[in-house]
């Protein structure tokens, strides 16, 4: 198995609501990301996780929660949105944090 | 981390044509990638570079890691419909953070 798998691929929610994303990848990975993208932009680090620890977190508001379950999940918690937070977010994985990326396919965000 | 500067922004391509893109910082650089792009999918990555001069190709993509560790560039040789999309660098310093360009979008010229 060599790639990222994002679910769902599609999530449109109020501003009340809570939902969660997720990614799985199972190539070994020890090293795991959450991105938002805007449209015609490049992707923004929102959290960074090495074996299985938070190691950075971009100075992302608390309404976005991240988790990483175990070193081949990666959870995104999301509660009390803006319509601003509406995006393409994408989860990437990598060997180690020194090696190269490889993104899923995204979970395009509607907030409403 | 800071943003690159990538050009050109956009490009027309006609079918056969060699096209070529490229990125500079004004920090050095120990990696250098590029990605492609499709609409609604997430971002594809095409090579990696990780020596400065470094020479890598992959089919009818060839890329180079500058010799200053500031700039890198990506060729399209003979491209074909299938070729557009947006194409991003990015470059990773020592923070492991990677540092996108702001993209090509390479579009077929009717």
């Amino acid at each position: 198995d060599t790639e990222v798998t994002q679910t769902p691929k599609h999530l449109v929610m109020g501003m009340t609501n809570k939902k969660s994303l997720k990614c799985e990848q199972h190539m070994g990975h020890r090293a795991m990301y959450w991105y938002k993208q805007k449209a015609k932009k490049p992707p923004e680090l929102m959290f960074v996780y090495s074996y299985e620890k938070l190691s950075i977190n971009e100075s992302v508001p608390s309404r976005f929660s991240p988790e990483c379950p175990n070193s081949s999940l990666l959870n995104l918690h999301l509660h009390a949105l803006q319509p601003e937070d509406s995006a393409l977010y994408l989860c990437a994985s990598s060997q180690e944090l020194v090696n190269e990326q490889f993104f899923g396919p995204g979970t395009r965000l509607t907030v409403l | 981390g800071q943003q690159l500067n990538q050009s050109p922004q956009s490009m027309f391509i006609q079918e056969g044509e060699d096209v070529s893109m490229n990125c500079t910082s004004s920090s050095i650089f120990n990696t250098w990638l590029w990605y492609k792009q499709d609409p609604g999918e997430g971002p594809v990555l095409l090579i990696a570079l990780y020596k400065a001069g470094e020479l890598t190709s992959n089919g009818r993509l060839t890329a180079q890691f500058g010799i200053t560790r500031k700039d890198s560039f990506l060729n399209i040789s003979a491209s074909i419909p299938s070729d557009v999309g947006i194409y991003f660098c990015a470059g990773r310093s020592n923070d492991y953070k990677l540092s996108f360009g702001a993209g090509t979008t390479v579009t077929v010229r009717a």
